[in-house]
């Protein structure tokens, strides 16, 4: 069974800086690019990042690029996303979700099939 | 950058047939991929490829894409497929997400 568990979130102040790790289970991790999806309080999805399956190959939103790098251990099938400089407008539930198919990513990117349940970053002084 | 855009909701009565839509410059070009999102739930992927359904996802849902507008149809719907539902694709090295329709079921 596939698990994606997120950890990591909480209260940070302004300016501060936060990792979030996502703990893969139940297929093989590196053979899928992975992505990080945000979703403030009452606002639809947004694509924060993604990641191929080797790590070789991340793409970032515009909103967050320079300041959010996302990168994966294929040693212990996790996922992470170090958030710097963070702003208020960043206050989300972040979402880890797995790649649709294998060995692809990128623009042959199908969706997302599996996603975590969700952690929550509050920026706020 | 390239924006998809969908109505903010969309009903349809118990047992009908509900489409929605998504727009975009030439989507018709592009895959598109369909979420459903209950209230305090993960997304939930749908449709992949315009009309691609993974496994497990009911036969009721469908997609088309063609030109400007891609369509997620759900057909005889049912009070459980009340939700939130996006629109997303892969653009200049993006993923774009529309902004989300909210259905109700009738």
């Amino acid at each position: 069974e596939v698990q994606l568990l997120e950890s990591g979130g909480g209260l940070v102040q302004p300016g501060g800086s936060l990792r979030l790790s996502c703990a893969a289970s139940g297929f093989t991790f590196s053979s899928y690019a992975m992505s990080w999806v945000r979703q403030a309080p009452g606002k639809g999805l947004e694509w924060v990042s993604a990641i191929s399956g080797s790590g070789g190959s991340t793409y970032y939103a515009d909103s967050v690029k320079g300041r959010f790098t996302i990168s994966r251990d294929n040693s212990k099938n996790t996922l992470y996303l170090q958030m710097n400089s963070l702003r208020a407008e960043d206050t989300a539930v972040y979402y880890c979700a797995k790649d649709n198919l294998p060995y692809c990513g990128g623009d042959c990117y199908l969706g997302s099939d599996y996603w975590g349940q969700g952690t929550l970053v509050t920026v706020s002084s | 950058s390239y924006e998809l855009t969908q109505p903010l909701s969309v009903s349809v009565a118990l047992g009908q047939t509900a489409r929605i839509t998504c727009g975009g410059n030439n989507i018709g070009s592009k895959n598109v991929h369909w979420y459903q999102q209950k209230p305090g739930q993960a997304p939930v992927l749908v449709i992949y490829r315009d009309s691609n359904r993974p496994s497990g996802i009911p036969e009721r849902f469908s997609g088309s894409n063609s030109g400007n507008t891609a369509t997620l149809t759900i057909s005889r719907a049912q009070a459980g497929d009340e939700a939130d539902y996006y629109c997303q694709v892969w653009d200049s090295s993006l993923v774009v997400f529309g902004g989300g329709t909210k259905l109700t079921v009738l």
